[in-house]
């Protein structure tokens, strides 16, 4: 069955380092997702990303995030400088149409 | 006011139990309606998605909607073991892909042998 795949799975980072997590969705997916998810809290929408543009984004979503597909697979969230409380699971996710989205497995991020 | 609230639990049940999880929502505007599963530590997988009120039955699995009372409910039959989880409660306004879906935070469940 097809899956979306996220690297890394866990990272330790310094606060203000930048950081990359990467993922690639399902091959036949047009449509891509992050979310988070702080520990023991809901899961948060992040943005959503279609032919090479951002197609939603939240109030978290602020300019430190950016997101990009660099190639015909990998899909990425970068977090320019991080903080502590950007300390979470990240979740990719994709979706062909409709609003039905499948989620990666997630990257724990830790930010010290 | 919350806009979509779910009882965290934990629920602890025997195998076999019929459980019941639900979901109150305070946004009208709302017509999707999906549940996922998430094992601890793991990515959120889709069980059920359901278009406006009614009911949508799959294997072991019932989802309902009432939209009158702004209420979706998922109710799991013969509960085994590996049903322990937690269940996330998610919905939309619109069918569109790219909308953020709206999670609830999440009830744990645990079904003992």
């Amino acid at each position: 069955e097809p899956e979306v795949t996220q690297t890394p799975s866990h990272q330790v980072t310094q606060m203000g380092q930048e950081v990359i997590l990467r993922c690639v969705p399902i091959s036949n997916h047009l449509y891509f997702y992050w979310y988070r998810q702080i520990l023991g809290q809901k899961v948060e929408f992040l943005v959503s990303f279609y032919n090479n543009e951002i197609s939603e984004k939240s109030e978290i979503f602020d300019d430190q995030f950016s997101v990009e597909r660099p190639d015909g697979s990998n899909f990425t969230l970068k977090i320019r400088s991080t903080k502590l409380e950007d300390s979470a699971m990240y979740f990719c996710a994709s979706s062909n149409s409709g609003n039905t989205i499948y989620f990666g497995e997630g990257s724990w991020l830790t930010v010290v | 006011q919350k806009e979509v609230e779910q009882d965290p639990g934990p629920l602890s049940v025997p195998e076999g139990a019929i459980v019941s999880l639900n979901c109150t929502y305070s946004n009208s505007a709302f017509q999707y309606f999906m549940w996922y599963r998430q094992y601890s530590r793991k990515g959120p997988e889709l069980l059920m998605y359901t278009y406006s009120s009614g009911n949508k039955e799959d294997g072991r699995f019932t989802a309902q909607v009432d939209k009158s009372s702004k209420y979706i409910s998922l109710f799991i039959r013969d509960s085994q073991p590996s049903d322990s989880a937690t269940y996330l409660c998610a919905m939309s306004a619109m069918n569109q892909a790219g909308t953020a879906l709206i999670f609830g935070k999440g009830t744990t469940l645990s079904v003992s042998s």
